[in-house]
């Protein structure tokens, strides 16, 4: 099983360049997760999406927008870079009972100059 | 403000001590996870701690969560080299899943 898939695994943009990262799970989870890791801040939570057709706010959501294609897909996108979005950007899945083990992408390292 | 309040946000250890990182909230919790990550992956769960003043073990690691599941510790014995890397506490509430700060942890030979 691939489980939680991203793409791209790097990236460079310049400021106010859009771009769409990709999230992929085949597990059949109803909620899925984007976060940034950024040093000593942990993961901070942008949106979540709890099922198809639903997404929220988490955290940090300024300068980001998302979509919940389907079941599988969870899109993340940046309509104007900003060098402030600098960051590892992670992807997970997990069921909406509690207890939920998260499962990752194995992130996106992006560089907005 | 981040829910989760892990501490410490660094510990550097030799092989053979012990530790403890704690995970504090404010806020209730229906179960707590803990993570390890390393460098260039994403998080791997280790434990979930579901029921007030649950205690888990996983070998030299002992996870305890608070009786009123707001917090929770993770224990360390007789750290190696190999538990070198970075701690998460992670919370799910009304269905969003947030993390504390992380412990990065290294234990020297």
């Amino acid at each position: 099983n691939a489980g939680v898939t991203q793409t791209p695994k790097f990236q460079v943009l310049k400021t106010g360049q859009s771009m769409t990262l990709q999230c992929a799970q085949d597990m059949n989870h109803n909620s899925m997760y984007w976060y940034r890791q950024d040093p000593g801040m942990g993961l901070r939570l942008i949106y979540y999406s709890a099922s198809e057709g639903t997404t929220d706010k988490g955290e940090v959501p300024n300068g980001y927008n998302v979509s919940r294609l389907n079941k599988r897909e969870f899109s993340l996108r940046l309509e104007s870079a900003a060098p402030s979005q600098t960051s590892v950007y992670f992807c997970a899945s997990s069921e909406v009972q509690s207890p939920t083990e998260a499962f990752f992408g194995q992130g996106t390292r992006l560089t907005v100059v | 403000t981040q829910l989760l309040e892990q501490s410490p946000q660094f510990l550097s250890i030799q092989e053979g001590e012990n530790l403890t990182v704690y995970c504090n909230s404010s806020s209730v919790f229906s179960s707590l996870q803990w993570y390890r990550q390393e460098p260039g992956e994403g998080p791997v769960l280790l434990v979930t701690v579901v029921t007030g003043g649950e205690v888990k073990k996983l070998k030299r690691l002992t996870f305890q969560f608070g009786d009123a599941r707001k917090d929770s510790s993770l224990h360390i014995t007789a750290a190696q080299p190999g538990d070198t890397g970075l701690y998460l506490c992670g919370g799910t509430s009304y269905g969003k899943l947030t993390f504390g700060q992380g412990t990065i942890l290294t234990v020297h030979p």
